[in-house]
């Protein structure tokens, strides 16, 4: 069955640091990949999709992610974090059978000052 | 544009009561689809409604419910309710197109406790 493994479930970082926030899915026919951000007492917001193309893609608020067919990735970066991008992240693939969203457990990003 | 809403915000029941939920889509939406997100956990997809039928269905008991209405929106109907049934309860619309990818906008949720 398909499914997807956020790596780490809390990721503190240092204002204006890098980060990277890791996600790996299992193998499918056809791989739609999503990241998406939950801030405090809020609903999901895609930051950013892969559907075909270039490998690399571009989201909201400075985010990119990198979609690796070979290490069946799909890792989430932004060069420098600021206190707003405090939030849970949540890594989807969507699933063959259905066409349905198959998430990850979420991965809490801290931005210490 | 409201976007997606949600009511209530959060709701307090009592086991083996019945609750329901309510969800308005996105302007121009037609399909909605609930999700169950659990404490520390991604969202499990429940069913999607379109055209006043449910189309799709997750791995979900028949205790939990939908309709769709005229109007596009939703209602999430869970009875008997279970202590594991606590969670925040999303709904997302989008334009039905199931074979091709539509983005789902997500409503801010109702977090539901059950005592």
């Amino acid at each position: 069955a398909q499914s997807v493994t956020q790596l780490d479930s809390q990721v503190p970082v240092f204002e204006e640091a890098p980060v990277e926030l890791r996600c790996n899915y299992s193998s499918s026919v056809s791989v739609y990949l999503f990241w998406y951000v939950q801030y405090p007492n809020q609903g999901l917001q895609l930051l950013l999709k892969y559907l075909s193309g270039s490998t690399l893609v571009k989201g909201i608020n400075g985010f990119e992610a990198e979609f690796n067919k070979s290490q069946t990735s799909f890792h989430l970066r932004k060069p420098s974090v600021h206190i707003s991008d405090t939030a849970e992240y949540f890594c989807a693939v969507r699933k063959d059978s259905n066409y349905q969203l198959i998430w990850g457990a979420g991965t809490k990003l801290i931005i210490k000052p | 544009d409201a976007g997606v809403t949600q009511s209530p915000t959060h709701l307090i029941k009592t086991r083996g009561q019945q609750v329901t939920l309510r969800c308005s889509p996105k302007s121009g939406h037609d399909t909605v689809s609930w999700y169950q997100q659990a404490l520390g956990q991604g969202p499990q997809f429940i069913f999607q409604y379109y055209e006043e039928e449910e189309r799709q269905r997750g791995n979900f008991p028949d205790r939990f419910s939908g309709h769709q209405f005229p109007n596009y929106s939703s209602e999430l109907n869970v009875n008997a309710l279970l202590l594991g049934d606590s969670a925040l309860y999303l709904c997302a619309s989008s334009l039905w197109a199931p074979a091709f990818y539509n983005e789902q906008f997500f409503g801010p949720g109702t977090r539901l406790t059950v005592l």
